[in-house]
């Protein structure tokens, strides 16, 4: 079975830019995550998503931050001015459910200059 | 508020010894969930095991066993016969019923050292 799938793998940008990032769950998975890891620290929850529906976003700084899943499959996560606070590792996870076990891509990492 | 709370920032072991990594919580939640992951250099999360709150037994999986006592609020992950491999990043993590609905947090983790 294959694995949460994300890319890109490496982004470098300056900031002010705008950067997307994509990821594609495990097949059958409605529950889709985003964390944002910055170095150092534990993962924190961006938005989760259930199908093509938002279940949370209280984390997500919707001044800069976008993220959808049109088709309740893959999403995007859209950055758009780029702070240099925003480097980090993006990690996305998917689940059968809320309930469920996340298992996690390997990750976007991001280096704001 | 929830919060998790790993208070190892760094820990060493020789290798084939036990070792225990410490976890502690805090939630009002009637019900939730506790996890523990592996994240080696690579950076990918890795699912180790899960205890959930009405669990009577602890929770086993191959080497790891999670020492879960829910009246101190305590999920340990304890890791038998270390390997070298098992060299990594440890996050404790839990999925309770917040506003939002099976939010998940997690600990700043903990770094293990196994020496040969």
């Amino acid at each position: 079975e294959a694995g949460v799938a994300q890319s890109p793998r490496y982004k470098i940008i300056e900031k002010r830019q705008s950067v997307a990032f994509w990821c594609n769950p495990i097949s059958g998975h409605a529950t889709l995550y985003w964390y944002q890891q910055i170095l150092g620290q534990g993962p924190k929850l961006l938005i989760q998503f259930q199908n093509n529906g938002v279940v949370d976003d209280s984390q997500l700084p919707k001044d800069r931050f976008s993220a959808e899943r049109l088709k309740g499959v893959d999403s995007t996560l859209k950055i758009q001015p780029a702070k240099l606070e925003d480097s980090a590792v993006y990690l996305c996870a998917s689940s059968l459910s809320l309930a469920e076990t996340q298992y996690f891509g390997p990750g976007t990492r991001l280096l704001v200059l | 508020a929830q919060k998790i709370t790993q208070t190892q920032p760094g820990m060493f072991v020789q290798e084939k010894e036990a070792v225990t990594l410490d976890c502690t919580y805090d939630t009002s939640d009637p019900s939730y969930g506790l996890f523990w992951y592996k994240q080696p250099s690579s950076g990918e999360m890795i699912f180790l095991i899960y205890q959930g709150s009405y669990d009577q037994q602890n929770a086993t999986e191959g080497r790891y066993s999670l020492n879960f006592q829910k009246a101190r609020k305590s999920a340990n992950l304890v890791i038998s016969a270390s390997q070298l491999g098992d060299s990594a990043m440890y996050f404790c993590a839990m999925r309770g019923l917040g506003s939002g609905g099976f939010k998940t947090i997690f600990g700043a983790g903990t770094r293990l050292f196994v020496k040969a």
